[in-house]
């Protein structure tokens, strides 16, 4: 089955150390995304790929590094600078980000605890 | 960017219909609405999506003005297990345009 997968399910760092949250897709899809969210809260855009080698920051970026040297990767580095790590963190992808028809595959998320 | 603005919060009871709207401005014109459906600690999962009028799915329909400055998500006989969180999606029509999540409407179903 093709899907999004994210890893591990928990993670949990002490204050200071970086910590990398991996994403890997086997859709074929161009364009993947991560996205923070809070208790209770909705959905905000950390950084985005259009494409290999390639990649925009969201709302939220600072405080976050990304790389997309594969078409299947994407992954998120949370760095000591970003001040209020603990999080919910979701990966997605889509088709083609130009597309006006291509909806978003979500993974199951990596819950991060930073303490 | 394109900000959808929902309610917050809706409770139904179990077998009624639920409609949910989203306003949307902003949004760009060639881009569907799309819908989705998030259970706690899980990533959100496509409910539907629309361009304009009327489209249904076997799990909801939704429903979309001439302007496309809304749309109205709508669950049929509604199921305690229903019971979860639902965004619209709109795409900024500006350069960027960026996937932006509203708030989400947390539906609660009763017994």
């Amino acid at each position: 089955d093709g899907g999004i997968t994210q890893s591990p399910k928990y993670l949990f760092r002490k204050e200071g150390q970086n910590v990398t949250l991996s994403c890997e897709q086997n859709l074929n899809h161009d364009a993947m995304y991560w996205y923070r969210q809070d208790p209770g809260q909705g959905l905000r855009l950390i950084y985005y790929s259009q494409i290999v080698n390639d990649f925009q920051k969201g709302d939220i970026a600072e405080g976050y590094s990304v790389s997309r040297e594969k078409k299947e990767s994407f992954p998120l580095t949370v760095t000591s600078a970003q001040k209020n790590p603990t999080a919910f963190y979701l990966c997605a992808s889509t088709r083609n980000h130009n597309l006006g028809d291509s909806p978003l595959h979500f993974g199951n998320g990596t819950r991060l605890t930073v303490t | 960017l394109a900000k959808t603005t929902q309610p917050i919060s809706m409770d139904s009871y179990e077998g009624q219909e639920v409609n949910i709207t989203c306003s949307h401005n902003n949004i760009a014109t060639n881009d569907y609405i799309t819908w989705y459906q998030q259970f706690p600690s899980q990533g959100p999962r496509f409910i539907i999506q629309g361009y304009k009028t009327k489209v249904t799915n076997e799990v909801a329909s939704l429903f979309i003005p001439a302007d496309r400055k809304s749309s109205t998500l709508s669950l049929p006989r509604v199921s305690l297990s229903d019971t979860a969180v639902y965004y619209c999606l709109g795409r900024d029509s500006g350069s960027a345009r960026q996937l932006t999540f509203g708030s989400g409407t947390q539906l609660t179903v009763l017994p």
